[in-house]
């Protein structure tokens, strides 16, 4: 079955420090989002991107992180600088909305602890 | 932001018991899904229900949804230790297509 690619899966940090995630969707999923997941919260978007465009980054705070997907594939979330509030699961998913149904297909995430 | 609200926010029952969690939203919704997230993973989608569907059945799960009340059911029968999980409801806005999250309700099965 296919899956939402994810890496790294585990990133430990010190504050002021720049971080990586790394995302590949489901092939043909044109849409793409970014969640950040506080424990025991639910899911807080931050990203979405239909194709290579940004449809929605309201929620993203651009002083410090950023998104990309250049090729409209697979996608890039930084955060420069870390900082102590940013310790969270970051989570990836893709859909696809030909169906109109929307469902979203999540990678396994990515946890970062910020020290 | 997060405008689905669930509850409990936390249920523990025994093995082979039903777990039921609701899940209650503010606007008019496309449809209404499901998801399970067991810890430290990402969520799987479980269930969709649209608008115009009152019930629907998969495996041992059965969810309803009471749009004259904005508010949705998850039911799961003779609950296993392997249902251990937190489960979230996520509804699909009609107006801009968005995905709004509950805060999701944290199960654990009794062996």
């Amino acid at each position: 079955e296919a899956e939402v690619a994810q890496s790294p899966r585990y990133k430990i940090t010190e504050k002021s420090q720049a971080v990586a995630f790394w995302c590949d969707p489901i092939s043909g999923h044109a849409t793409l989002y970014w969640y950040r997941q506080i424990l025991g919260q639910g899911p807080e978007l931050l990203v979405q991107f239909q194709d290579e465009s940004v449809v929605d980054d309201s929620q993203l705070p651009k002083d410090r992180f950023s998104a990309e997907r250049l090729k409209g594939v697979d996608s890039t979330l930084k955060i420069q600088p870390a900082e102590l509030g940013d310790s969270a699961m970051y989570l990836c998913a893709s859909s696809s909305l030909r169906s109109g149904a929307n469902v979203l297909t999540f990678g396994a995430g990515s946890r970062l602890t910020v020290l | 932001s997060q405008q689905g609200e669930e509850d409990p926010q936390a249920l523990s029952i025994q093995e082979g018991e039903n777990a039921t969690m609701n899940c209650s939203y503010k606007t008019s919704i496309n449809n209404l899904q499901w998801y399970r997230q067991n810890s430290g993973r990402g969520l799987v989608h479980l269930i969709l229900i649209r608008s115009n569907e009152r019930e629907k059945h998969s495996g041992r799960l059965r969810v309803t949804l009471d749009t004259s009340k904005k508010s949705s059911s998850l039911l799961i029968t003779a609950s296993r230790a392997a249902d251990t999980a937190s489960y979230f409801c996520a509804t699909l806005r009609d107006s801009n297509y968005q995905l709004i999250w509950g805060a999701g309700t944290k199960l654990i099965i009794k062996p």
